[in-house]
This record gives structure tokens, sequence and C-alpha cells, in this order.
């Protein structure tokens, strides 16, 4: 158990509705990571905050958001689905969000877009 | 390259040494990570090198760098069946910030 929670760990939805996505970081984590991993584009950084503020941005889709809350829980809002977005959605959380400091993976919240 | 490269599958027999092999696209980056997948779960940190390292042992876990050729190695010593799993590779290069960017993972069947 690497101490970062993920809510749902499952869930199915139709093109073009808006989903959330649910992480709860390690204890004492103030970065958190989202990344998508999909079978044809692998495991795809999308967006980083720390300690409430973002930090760095990858390939996040524009129908895509995130916020890190002041409690340091994250959610990731999904919208307009595409069948497209159908993959597994992880959390990652580390300490200070520096290289070096071990960046721990939640278990994954597997989205179907049907 | 712009991406970090993996080849997507090795097969092994039980017993055997596996070698995992990657390359990276960044020269500055300063840690370089393996992490493994089984299947149905997250990611698992198997280990990291520090750039200004050459090698790194971890019990059954060998990591070669060679930085000039942006090349990094992970050698699982008497590979077992429980180490079925997808090994990806990534790095922290400067224009990510400090996010992981990862390979496609390399599948690594052992068979008995």
């Amino acid at each position: 158990d690497s101490g970062v929670t993920q809510t749902p760990k499952h869930l199915i939805t139709a093109t073009g509705q808006r989903v959330t996505l649910r992480c709860s970081p390690r204890s004492g984590d103030l970065s958190v990571y989202w990344y998508q991993q999909s079978l044809d584009q692998g495991l795809q950084f999308l967006i980083q905050y720390y300690n409430g503020e973002e930090r760095a941005k990858g390939n996040i889709l524009e129908r895509f958001s995130a916020q890190q809350f002041p409690d340091l829980h994250s959610e990731l809002n999904l919208s307009s689905l595409e069948l497209g977005d159908s993959a597994l959605y992880f959390c990652a959380s580390s300490v200070e969000g520096i290289p070096g400091n071990t960046i721990y993976f939640g278990e994954g919240s597997w989205l179907t877009v049907v | 390259g712009e991406d970090v490269e993996q080849s997507l599958f090795l097969s092994v027999r039980e017993g055997d040494s596996s070698v995992i092999n990657c390359t990276y696209t960044d020269s500055s980056s300063t840690y370089l990570y393996w992490y493994k997948q089984e299947p149905g779960a997250g990611l698992q940190l198997l280990t990291y090198i520090f750039s200004n390292m050459d090698m790194k042992q971890d019990q059954r876990l060998t990591v070669l760098l060679n930085k000039k050729d942006k090349h990094l190695s992970l050698r699982i010593a008497d590979t077992q069946t429980g180490d079925s799993a997808i090994y990806f590779c990534a790095e922290i290069p400067n224009q990510a910030g400090t996010a992981l960017i990862f390979g496609k993972g390399t599948t690594l069947s052992v068979s008995s």
C-alpha cells in the first residue's frame, strides 16, 4: 500500500459526460501528479500541483482540469468525454515535488467511456 | 529522440537473468528510475540511480547508467515467475518540472 488513495476504482460513463476523479496523497506529501495510462499512449504525465498551486503541465487536454485543495487532496475533472478517454488514471504524490523525492503512485481509477 | 524508449517485450526462463534496456531523452536528468507494474496494480518504485553514478546494486537488481549514450538498463538476477510484470523506465527532464516521464514499458514474461 503506497498510501495514495484514489476513488472511484472503476467508473463507466457515456460519451459527452463529465466525471471527477479524486486523490488523497500520502500523509505529509505536498505534491500531487496525475497520469493517464492507455494502451496506445502509454503513461502520459498530465499535470502536477504543489501545495495548492499548479507546478507543471504535461499532455493535458483542454477538456480536462485539475485542482488541489487546502487539505491537499486533488481532483481531476474530465468533461465532454470521448471514447478515447477510456484509460487508467493514476494519481501520485511526493513530499516536496523536487527531483530525488520518491514519487508514490495510487492504484488508479479505471475509466470506461461507452 | 523525444521519447523515452524501451523494447516492448522480454521473455526469459526462471532462474535466468533479465536485462531491460532504456534510452532516455535528457542528458541533464538528475535521477533515473525503474518502476514495476503488476497486472491490475499501481506502479511500484523498484529503484533509482543518481546521474553521477554508473551502477547501483540492490539485492537481485543492478542498474547500469551510460550517460554518454543516455542508456539505462535494469538487470534482474535469478528471475522468478513473480517478476513477471511491466517495467517502466522514467526520467525527470528539465522541461517537465519535477514530473516523471515514462517509457512505454517492457513486459517481462518469465516461464518456469
